[in-house]
């Protein structure tokens, strides 16, 4: 596609539900990032896939937290029992090989843990 | 810890003036990048400099790159009202192929 698309673009939860995000990256980009901001924060790693190598996944922050890309395309984040400090927006961005010509970030996932 | 980290934090100036924001970052990189954000969604890419580039420019924008002091500043010259956002800088450093993001300066720029 044209750029990365994330859905959805807003979530709400209940806490102790499990949720899913989905990122579409760009055809052709190998490299797929997701990150976490929390409200005026900075931007947290969470996972790197590149190409069909095992994925980075160092910056997942407890065991609830998953991700899968399929066919080294389509990405799914998902969060299984939701915490309120969970929190957050959630971007992915994608790039060519390792971004040595920058990061296409898509619009995010809103997601509040109620 | 963050690897690059942006200053100041906030900055509110009035449109016509120069906005300048630094970032300062740790250990050696490929390269730096500078984004920009709106509204807390995704980031757009601005502009790339290369850790043998010393200086970019693209429009309104200069970059500079001090490699010897592992700092970083983004120049927004004749600054509009569209201009305000948040705006952060992006590193690799050598053994990496994941970006880090500092906490970014919100620039406001007043009509």
């Amino acid at each position: 596609g044209a750029g990365v698309s994330q859905s959805p673009s807003n979530k709400v939860t209940e806490k102790g539900k499990d949720v899913e995000l989905r990122c579409d990256p760009i055809s052709g980009h190998t490299a797929l990032y997701w990150y976490r901001q929390s409200l005026g924060q900075g931007l947290e790693f969470l996972i790197y896939f590149q190409g069909n190598s095992a994925p980075d996944k160092s910056g997942l922050p407890s065991d609830r937290f998953s991700a899968e890309r399929t066919g080294g395309s389509v990405s799914t984040l998902t969060i299984q029992r939701t915490q309120q400090e969970d929190s957050a927006v959630y971007l992915c961005a994608s790039s060519l090989d390792d971004g040595g010509y920058g990061y296409t970030f898509g619009s995010g996932t809103r997601l509040t843990v109620v | 810890s963050q690897q690059g980290e942006e200053d100041p934090q906030a900055l509110s100036i009035q449109e016509g003036e120069n906005a300048t924001m630094n970032c300062s970052y740790k250990t050696s990189i490929n390269n730096l990048q500078w984004y920009r954000q709106n509204s807390g969604r995704g980031l757009v890419h601005l502009i790339l400099i290369r850790s043998n580039e010393r200086e970019k420019h693209s429009g309104r924008l200069r970059v500079t790159l001090d490699t010897s002091k592992k700092s970083s500043s983004l120049l927004i010259t004749a600054s509009r009202a569209a201009d305000t956002a948040s705006y952060f800088c992006a590193t690799r450093s050598g053994g990496s192929y994941i970006p880090t993001f500092g906490r970014g300066t919100s620039l406001i720029v007043h009509p």
